[in-house]
């Protein structure tokens, strides 16, 4: 049981460049999530998925894109990255979306754009 | 609107020093559930506790203890005998009923040194 694993671990890229973060989970969570870490902001939440192809906007979707073919699956796409992207991104499951619901998190992706 | 907040950027401990984070919330939610979370320098986030709104009974998990106290929406969590492994980004985590997003506070980083 891997939890929720993130690909890549980290990645350098231009500006303008485009690029695709996977998050996979293997706990058969219905929900989940993308959340972003910059210093003194703690992690904000990017967009977030209440099941196969539905997803939703959070409190700083602009700039991203998301989809959830399947269930174990959730993607985080930049179509042209800009340097205000260089963070943490966090992906997050959890089995469903109830206010008792933990989720749990990936390991991160470094993202650095120049 | 709702609201994490952890006053204490940087905390800086000796080795068996005992240390309290700070965690002051705000929430219109009457239900809602608090969480504290541990970023060890490999950088995953992994899950301490959760404790709803209604249970403010104080609780303790060997050398952690977490004190909530409704009355000042706080959700203080502490230390005891701290250890070097204990080093760490801590975040308080706040989930009502606004579809499972999940509010963090800025993060406390401490350094417990040997």
């Amino acid at each position: 049981n891997a939890g929720v694993t993130q690909t890549p671990k980290f990645r350098v890229l231009k500006t303008g460049q485009s690029m695709t973060l996977l998050c996979a989970q293997d706990m058969n969570h219905e929900y989940m999530y993308w959340y972003r870490q910059d210093p003194g902001l703690g992690l904000r939440l990017i967009h977030y998925s209440v099941g196969e192809g539905t997803t939703a906007k959070g409190e700083v979707p602009d700039g991203y894109n998301v989809s959830r073919l399947k269930k174990q699956n959730f993607l985080l796409g930049l179509e042209s990255a800009a340097p205000s992207q260089t963070s943490v991104y966090f992906c997050a499951s959890s089995y469903s979306i109830g206010v008792s619901e933990t989720q749990y998190f990936g390991p991160g992706t470094r993202l650095l754009v120049l | 609107a709702q609201k994490v907040t952890q006053a204490q950027t940087e905390i800086s401990v000796v080795e068996k020093e005992d240390v309290t984070l700070d965690c002051v919330y705000e929430t219109r939610d009457t239900t809602y559930y608090l969480f504290w979370y541990k970023q060890p320098p490999s950088g995953e986030l992994v899950f301490l506790i959760r404790r709803n709104s209604f249970d403010e009974q104080n609780e303790i998990s060997g050398r952690y203890s977490w004190n909530f106290q409704k009355s000042t929406s706080s959700f203080n969590f502490t230390i005891t005998a701290s250890q070097v492994v204990d080093s760490a980004v801590y975040f308080c985590a706040l989930k009502g009923n606004q579809g499972g997003k999940l509010i963090f506070g800025q993060g406390t980083e401490l350094s417990v040194k040997p």
